[in-house]
């Protein structure tokens, strides 16, 4: 069975800051890995995804993530934060083995950019 | 513009009066799923259906039903809502519904259970 853990609710941040959003999994076999953000009243859109290859991965919004098979971590990381990424950011896996193409969530970490 | 709708957006009702929950896509989509969002807990599925007229529980599937009688459309029906079904909840589709595709989410349905 799969399991994420997203390792802070909250991250508050200034304008301009960096900020790195954590993200641990636990798996038994190769996973597929997915950040989503959720800005307010909206649906999930998808940031970016590993599924094979380098392990940095490039997303929108000058976004970008680090896949360690090792620390089994995904983290998400922007170099220069803006107001409007103030969102719930959601770490997600799935794989091939189980049905259902099933996305299991961590629990979410709410981002919030101040000026 | 490729989609994936919802209706209502948002939801008060009783308990035990039935209600259905709308989703449709117009991405052809062969796969759809719903997920309910509660705080602390992330998303969790309830059902998905990897094409017509095939359909299968997910992690919480209790107390929901689902059907696939159009490929675009995938209603979720709560047939005796419960309190602890207050949730929000959404719809998304993917191509084929393999593990590595991304999955496109409705804007979600925000339902109250009195």
């Amino acid at each position: 069975a799969q399991s994420v853990t997203q390792l802070d609710s909250q991250v508050p941040v200034f304008e301009e800051a960096p900020v790195e959003l954590r993200c641990n999994y636990s798996s038994s076999v190769s996973v597929y890995l997915f950040w989503y953000v959720q800005y307010p009243n909206q649906g999930l859109q998808l940031l970016l995804k590993y599924l094979s290859g380098s392990t940095l991965v490039k997303g929108i919004n000058g976004f970008e993530a680090e896949f360690n098979k090792s620390q089994t971590s995904f983290h998400l990381r922007k170099p220069s934060v803006h107001i409007s990424d103030t969102a719930e950011y959601f770490c997600a896996v799935s794989d091939e083995e189980t049905s259902g193409s099933r996305l299991t969530f961590g629990e979410g970490t709410q981002l919030t950019v101040n000026p | 513009e490729a989609q994936v709708t919802q209706n209502p957006r948002y939801l008060i009702t009783v308990t035990g009066k039935k209600l259905t929950v709308t989703c449709s896509q117009n991405m052809n989509h062969e796969y759809m799923s719903w997920y309910r969002q509660d705080p602390g807990l992330g998303l969790r599925q309830i059902y998905y259906s990897m094409n017509v007229e095939v359909t299968d529980k997910g992690d919480v599937p209790e107390g929901y039903k689902v059907s696939r009688k159009e490929k675009r459309n995938f209603p979720l029906i709560l047939e005796s809502p419960s309190p602890n079904q207050t949730s929000l909840y959404f719809c998304a589709s993917s191509f084929s519904g393999r593990a590595l595709e991304t999955q496109y989410f409705g804007p979600g349905t925000r339902l109250l259970v009195l």
